[in-house]
């Protein structure tokens, strides 16, 4: 398997812009994480799915922000409009099981957003 | 305060060094996580552990639930080591709850 697979790696956009990140999970993997990393704060975790669906959003800063799972095999993450603070790293990372014995999550390469 | 709390924030170290990088939290949790983020960005979960000892290569992770304490240990160390070392930690509120991180500096 190739991992979790992000795109696109490089996101520049500017303000007001609508933004789409993408996520592929590990085949098999029934639990979807999106994280954000910035240097003030560290890593985030804004929203989970399992098998599909949503199960905390709560780490998601505002309605800005959505987050769909159409199928076991994608994942997006959509801002609009951005702003300049959205400017992070963005996460994707899948786990068999969440609180379980094989709950290593695999995370995927990132895509560094930067908002003008 | 900070739920989940990493010492130190920063360490190097020589090569062959035996390196220990301590997580304590104020909640009560299911799990504790580290990670490993290395230079170029790429995050690895290194262990899972919800007590005891778990020891994969050079490393080793420990836990101690009643102090509400964990440590992770790096044997020999080595410059590839070098990496920003995450804990994190599975509240029984079910929310993940991230340390800052410890920047590891392994020179030859």
């Amino acid at each position: 398997d190739a991992g979790v697979i992000q795109s696109p790696r490089h996101e520049v956009t500017e303000m007001g812009q609508e933004v789409t990140l993408r996520c592929k999970p590990i085949s098999g993997h029934d639990y979807l994480f999106w994280y954000r990393q910035t240097m003030m704060r560290g890593l985030e975790l804004l929203i989970y799915f399992n098998n599909n669906v949503p199960i905390d959003d709560s780490g998601m800063p505002e309605d800005r922000f959505s987050a769909k799972m159409p199928n076991a095999s994608f994942s997006t993450l959509k801002i609009q409009p951005s702003e300049p603070r959205d400017s992070a790293v963005y996460f994707c990372a899948s786990s068999l099981t969440r609180d379980g014995p094989k709950n290593i999550q695999y995370f995927g390469a990132g895509t560094r957003l930067s908002v003008l | 305060k900070n739920e989940v709390e990493q010492s130190p924030q920063n360490l190097t170290a020589q090569e062959g060094e035996f390196i220990t990088i301590n997580c304590s939290y104020s909640v009560g949790i299911s799990a504790l996580h580290w990670l490993q983020q290395h230079p170029g960005g790429g995050i690895v979960s290194l262990f899972m552990l919800s007590s005891g000892k778990k020891k994969h290569g050079r490393l080793i992770a420990t836990i101690n639930i009643q102090e509400k304490h964990s440590s992770l240990h790096i044997t020999a160390s080595h410059p590839r080591d070098s990496a920003v070392y995450i804990c994190a930690v599975m509240s029984n509120t079910d929310k993940l709850i991230f340390g800052t991180g410890t920047r590891l500096q392994v020179f030859p």
